[in-house]
């Protein structure tokens, strides 16, 4: 089973600010088919970005993602303050599917 | 309009068992993998079980194995999670989800809240 790491566990950043996300697999994730997930209080989870890269239908382009391999990473290049909230990093190239523990970006 | 709605949690004791349900409306579910996530209170989000449309390919994650049962009526449109011998670690939001391959899942229910206590 693959395990994804986010890292940090919590950041906190302001409105206009830039946000780094990173997201590091145990094994290469196969064909780059890592996803990223928001998640806001008593909601689920919300696509962004699949495959590594490739944003999700109705995203802002201020969402991006990068990676290969090992490595990845989600960038929010201009926080909203609707972009506060948990983001989860998803690989989906080896069964199981597997999770990171998440990402709590809240407002500083 | 595409969505999900879950239906059937609630409260059990350990041991017991649920069946949730997850009907599918603005599309036609056979066509794509469904899955069931859960998410423990406070925590991340959990892969549980999948299942494939018309080769009824199925899997799930070892914590369940065994003791859950997913299945589909593509006649109602409709996925189902069969939950029997529960334990209180099983206490969770339960989500279904479509996943678009390979996109990931880009459609999710609201969630069921299925606690198991005594």
């Amino acid at each position: 089973e693959i395990v994804l790491t986010q890292s940090p566990g919590t950041l906190s950043l302001s409105p206009g600010e830039r946000a780094t996300l990173s997201c590091r697999a145990s094994q290469i994730v196969t064909s780059s088919y890592l996803a990223w997930y928001q998640q806001k209080p008593g909601q689920a989870p919300r696509l962004l970005i699949s495959a590594a890269s490739s944003r999700a239908t109705g995203i802002p382009d201020r969402f991006s993602g990068s990676g290969s391999g090992t490595d990845f990473t989600l960038t929010i290049s201009r926080l909203e303050p609707e972009d506060f909230a948990v983001y989860y990093c998803q690989q989906y190239g080896s069964s199981p599917y597997t999770f990171g523990q998440g990402t709590n970006l809240e407002i500083k | 309009e595409v969505q999900l709605v879950e239906s059937g949690g609630g409260l059990v004791q350990p041991g017991g068992s649920l069946r949730l349900s997850c009907a599918a409306s603005g599309f036609t579910s056979s066509n794509y993998w469904m899955h069931w996530v859960r998410q423990a209170p406070g925590k991340g989000l959990v892969w549980v079980s999948r299942i494939k449309s018309y080769v009824s390919t199925i899997s799930y994650a070892d914590s369940v194995k065994g003791r859950f049962t997913i299945s589909r009526d593509d006649a109602k449109n409709t996925l189902y999670l069969q939950m029997n011998s529960l334990r209180v670690e099983d206490t969770a939001v339960y989500y279904c989800a479509r996943f678009d391959w390979p996109y990931g899942y880009d459609i999710w229910g609201q969630g069921t809240m299925v606690t198991v206590s005594s």
